[in-house]
């Protein structure tokens, strides 16, 4: 089945630093890319679309100077933090939809936890 | 865009009873809709999903009804098992926003043996 590899599943860092968080379609090519991000008991929120190839849409509020996202290949999308803060804390999830899956179909990373101290 | 609505956000059964989760879509233009399990620290995990050119599906407990006039869908779960609980999530997506899914806030399900 299609295999979504997300890294690292958490990661600490301080105020002020920046976080790249990874995404690999193992099995397929992932012509499209979303990243979410789920605060404690909430749901998941979609914070951008990523096509390969072009540059990601941010959903309104996202600050894409914050978030960068590169998908510059069909098999890796990465989603950097930018000068992280400690409201940047947070379960931050990609899905991929692409090759046989292209058809509805979506694979969910594992996830990351980012804690900024 | 399009908002996800779902209840119950927590539902409490017991073991063998049946779970049902309802969600309602406001983009009619939506046309897919799965369902995703998710363990505390861990990303979505599909159980089911239906299309919009079908009523009904099912997967041995697991089953999903999609009312396209209504704009809503549900999923019922028969005979469940404590293995069963979790944090339940509907989603919708169509193609006129890039695929991308809406989920709703989430149902917490808890199966006491």
């Amino acid at each position: 089945g299609a295999v979504v590899s997300q890294h690292p599943s958490w990661v600490i860092c301080k105020s002020g630093t920046s976080v790249k968080i990874e995404c690999r379609s193992l099995d397929f090519q992932a012509t499209t890319m979303f990243w979410y991000r789920q605060f404690p008991k909430q749901s998941l929120m979609l914070m951008a679309t990523s096509n390969e190839g072009s540059k990601a849409t941010y959903e309104q509020g996202v600050e894409k100077d914050k978030f960068l996202i590169n998908h510059a290949s069909l098999t890796l999308s990465t989603l950097t933090v930018t000068s992280a803060h400690p409201e940047d804390s947070s379960f931050y999830i990609c899905s991929a939809r692409g090759g046989r899956l292209a058809n509805y179909g979506y694979t969910f990373g594992s996830g990351t936890r980012l804690t900024v101290v | 865009g399009e908002n996800v609505e779902q209840h119950p956000s927590t539902l409490s059964v017991q073991e063998g009873d049946s779970a049902v989760i309802k969600c309602t879509y406001s983009d009619s233009a939506s046309n897919y809709f799965p369902w995703y399990k998710q363990e505390l620290g861990k990303g979505p995990q599909l159980i089911i999903d239906i299309r919009s050119n079908v009523g009904e599906k099912k997967d041995q407990r697991i089953a999903v009804t999609l009312n396209k006039t209504a704009k809503h869908f549900s999923l019922h779960i028969t005979e469940t098992q404590p293995e069963d609980s979790a944090v339940y999530f509907c989603a919708a997506s169509a193609s006129n926003s890039g695929y991308a899914l809406n989920f709703g806030k989430g149902t917490s399900l808890l199966v006491t043996p």
